[in-house]
């Protein structure tokens, strides 16, 4: 099955600086890929999303990229506010074969220091 | 609200009883799905329906979960026997026909004392 990788854990950046998190999947079949922002008490937010005939998607602040080649791909928070700091979730899904089993990484809790 | 509505928030209960956790997905959503996370981990994926056909289950699904979506709208969640290893917050999505954005609801966080 699919195994998603997420790095780093934590992560501390100054207001206004940029913040980046990679995730690595196994499953060269995975073709879609949704990042998640979870406050605490809360569920999972969808922020952004992209797609295996996409290698970049930009909403706002917040961007990503995908390297089917490599198998990785990141998020990117521009310009962070302290309301950025949460675990943010990546995930992968292999949506051709009926099965809409979404695989998350482990969390990346940022932290944004006013 | 049109968003996932999943209750109750949250539930106490004590080992070996059981336990029912009921989600309201988004209006004219044919898929639902149940999530299981527990403390510092990402959600895990337990159960999928599409309408009211359970068409995937992990095996995390031990047999003492089961999973219904009657009428393809709401869904429950019951665990059986419960055992202090099931606490974690249980999460619902949903997503429309033909759409792989899955959007989730608060959460049900269980603690088994």
């Amino acid at each position: 099955g699919e195994n998603v990788e997420q790095h780093p854990s934590t992560l501390s950046v100054q207001e206004g600086d940029s913040a980046v998190i990679k995730c690595t999947y196994s499953d060269s079949a995975s073709n879609y890929f949704p990042w998640y922002k979870q406050e605490l008490g809360k569920g999972p937010q969808l922020i952004i999303d992209i797609r295996s005939n996409v290698g970049e998607k930009k909403d706002q602040r917040i961007a990503v990229t995908l390297n089917k080649t490599a198998k990785h791909f990141s998020l990117h928070i521009t310009e962070t506010q302290p309301e950025d700091s949460a675990v943010y979730f990546c995930a992968a899904l292999f949506s051709g074969a009926g099965s809409y089993q979404l695989t998350f990484g482990k969390g990346t809790k940022l932290s944004v220091i006013p | 609200d049109t968003g996932v509505s999943q209750n109750p928030r949250h539930k106490i209960t004590k080992r070996g009883q059981n336990v029912t956790f009921r989600c309201d997905p988004i209006s004219e959503h044919n898929r639902l799905y149940w999530y299981r996370q527990t403390l510092g981990q990402g959600p895990e994926f337990l159960t999928y329906f599409q309408n009211e056909a359970q068409l995937e289950k992990s095996r995390l699904l031990s047999d003492r979960f089961s999973a219904e979506r009657p009428k393809g709208s709401f869904s429950t969640l019951e665990i059986q026997r419960t055992e202090q290893g099931d606490s974690a917050m249980y999460l619902c999505a949903s997503s429309a026909q033909g759409n792989t954005e899955a959007f989730f609801g608060q959460g049900t966080r269980l603690t088994v004392v």
